[in-house]
C-alpha cells in the first residue's frame, strides 16, 4: 500500500521568516508527486514533480524532489499572512486510474 | 468555465437518512474522484471513475455508492447515513494520461456534512 508521510503536522512562523515542509514516500511504481495548498475551500494545485534534483519554482514557494531518498521539499521564502494554509502532499503511480495518495497535510499559521 | 462544482454545500441529516451529492466539471475530464477529508486524517479516497459509466473502488468505500451515468457528473450516494460519515467531502477530476501527461486533479469546493 502506498504511504505519504508529511512533517511537521503543523507549524507557526512570523511573517518573513522561511520555511520548508517535508513529504516523504513509499509508493509501487512512482510516477509524480504533487504539492497542493488548502485555504479555506478546496486543494489548489501548486507543483508537479516527476524528476529528481529539478527545481520547480513559483514566485516564493519552490519544491524539488529527491527519487533516490524518496521525499519532497516545499520552500516557502519570506512568508506571508496568506500562506498560512493546509499544505497536502500526494504521490501518484504509474496505474492507469492516476489515483493519488494523499499525506495527512501540514497546516502552517504565519503571524503577523 | 465553471470548473468542478459541488452541490449541496452543506446538509445535515439524521441517523438512517439518504442522500446524493452531485459533482459536475465542465472541463471534459475523463476521471472523476470523491474524497472524505477528516481533521488529521488528510484526503481519502472513497470511489474514483475513469469514464462514463465505470467506476471503481478507492481506500474507504463502504457505505458510498457512486454512479456516472454522464461524464460531467459523479454522485455520490449514501444509502442510509451514519455518524462516521461526518465529513467534509470532496470532488475532483482530471484529463486522463492517453490525453494529457499533465494531469493534476482539480478540486471543487466542498460539501460539509454533518450526521446526527
Amino acid at each position: 500500500e502506498d504511504k505519504v508521510v508529511q512533517s511537521p503536522l503543523s507549524l507557526v512562523v512570523h511573517e518573513g521568516d522561511t520555511v520548508t515542509l517535508n513529504c516523504s514516500y513509499e509508493v509501487t511504481n512512482f510516477r509524480s508527486l504533487l504539492w497542493y495548498k488548502q485555504e479555506k475551500k478546496a486543494p489548489t494545485f501548486l507543483f508537479m514533480l516527476t524528476s529528481s534534483g529539478i527545481e520547480k519554482k513559483s514566485g516564493r514557494l519552490s519544491s524539488i524532489l529527491d527519487k533516490k531518498e524518496l521525499f519532497s521539499i516545499l520552500n516557502i521564502t519570506a512568508t506571508q499572512t496568506g500562506d498560512s494554509a493546509i499544505y497536502l502532499c500526494a504521490t501518484r503511480g504509474t496505474g492507469a486510474n492516476s489515483k493519488l495518495t494523499f499525506g495527512k497535510g501540514i497546516t502552517l499559521s504565519v503571524r503577523p | 468555465n465553471a470548473g468542478v462544482t459541488q452541490t449541496p454545500k452543506f446538509r445535515v441529516l439524521k441517523t438512517g437518512q439518504s442522500m446524493t451529492l452531485l459533482c459536475a466539471q465542465d472541463m471534459n475530464h475523463e476521471y472523476m474522484y470523491w474524497y472524505r477529508q477528516d481533521p488529521g486524517m488528510g484526503l481519502r479516497l472513497i470511489h474514483y471513475s475513469v469514464g462514463e459509466g465505470t467506476t471503481a473502488k478507492g481506500e474507504v468505500p463502504d457505505g458510498y455508492n457512486v454512479s456516472r451515468l454522464k461524464k460531467q457528473n459523479f454522485l455520490l450516494g449514501l444509502e442510509s447515513a451514519a455518524p462516521s460519515q461526518t465529513s467534509v467531502y470532496f470532488c475532483a477530476s482530471s484529463r486522463s494520461r492517453r490525453t494529457s501527461s499533465y494531469n493534476e486533479q482539480f478540486f471543487g469546493p466542498g460539501t460539509r456534512l454533518t450526521v446526527l
